[in-house]
């Protein structure tokens, strides 16, 4: 079945460093790719999607390229804030409407002020 | 975006008994969605409610367990029956808006 790997459990970082989470898809055809940011105590929060071959969301500052020959749509952002400390979760949707996410585990981004 | 609303937002129970947790959305929506969320894991699709017609069970949930209703465009519950301590986690509505989904804050849920 259709499936998200993030590599990176957890994330430290200190302000202004660049940040990379890496998320790979298993998936037939063209899914959608979403990025969720997920704040202590709260719900998951749409960042941006992206679902045909090399185009790019972004919001935030975040930003991630879809690319089918190597599967990824890995997260950047340039000069993290404190205030990004969250968790981060890649989803891919079922359909191209994204009606069914399947999320990755999420990655925890720690940012040292 | 649609803004959804859960309450409670916090609850414990004792094993054995039934709690129910409603989702209100700010608009009409066609389909809204459960997921479970337990402590420090991803979220999982337990089910899909639209109006008038029964819920869609995901694998490893059931109606009998999870029964969920959708009486109209803005408002499901779910209800978490026979509560057992495994059934801890933090429980999410979320619906669709074109492509996108939204959640509401989430209720967390301990079970003694």
């Amino acid at each position: 079945g259709d499936s998200v790997t993030q590599t990176e459990g957890q994330v430290a970082l200190s302000e202004e460093d660049f940040l990379t989470i890496h998320c790979n898809y298993s998936a037939s055809g063209y899914p959608a790719l979403f990025w969720y940011v997920q704040y202590p105590g709260e719900g998951p929060q749409f960042l941006f999607r992206a679902s045909r071959d090399k185009e790019k969301g972004s919001s935030r500052g975040f930003e991630a390229t879809y690319d089918k020959g190597t599967t990824s749509f890995h997260l950047r952002k340039a000069s993290v804030q404190e205030s990004d400390s969250a968790v981060y979760y890649c989803a891919l949707g079922a359909n191209s409407a994204g009606n069914k996410l399947t999320f990755g585990i999420g990655t925890r981004v720690l940012v040292r002020p | 975006s649609v803004l959804l609303y859960q309450k409670p937002n916090r609850d414990i129970c004792q094993s054995g008994t039934s709690l129910k947790i409603q989702c209100v959305a700010d608009s009409q929506v066609v389909s809204m969605f459960w997921y479970q969320q337990f402590q420090e894991q991803s979220l999982m699709l337990m089910a899909t409610a639209n109006e008038g017609s029964e819920a869609t069970y995901e694998s490893g949930f059931t109606k009998d367990k999870f029964p969920i209703s959708r009486p109209n465009l803005t408002f499901s519950t779910l209800t978490v029956n026979n509560a057992r301590p495994g059934d801890s986690s933090i429980y999410f509505c979320s619906s669709r808006l074109g492509d996108t989904l939204y959640f509401g804050a989430g209720t967390r849920l301990s079970v003694l």
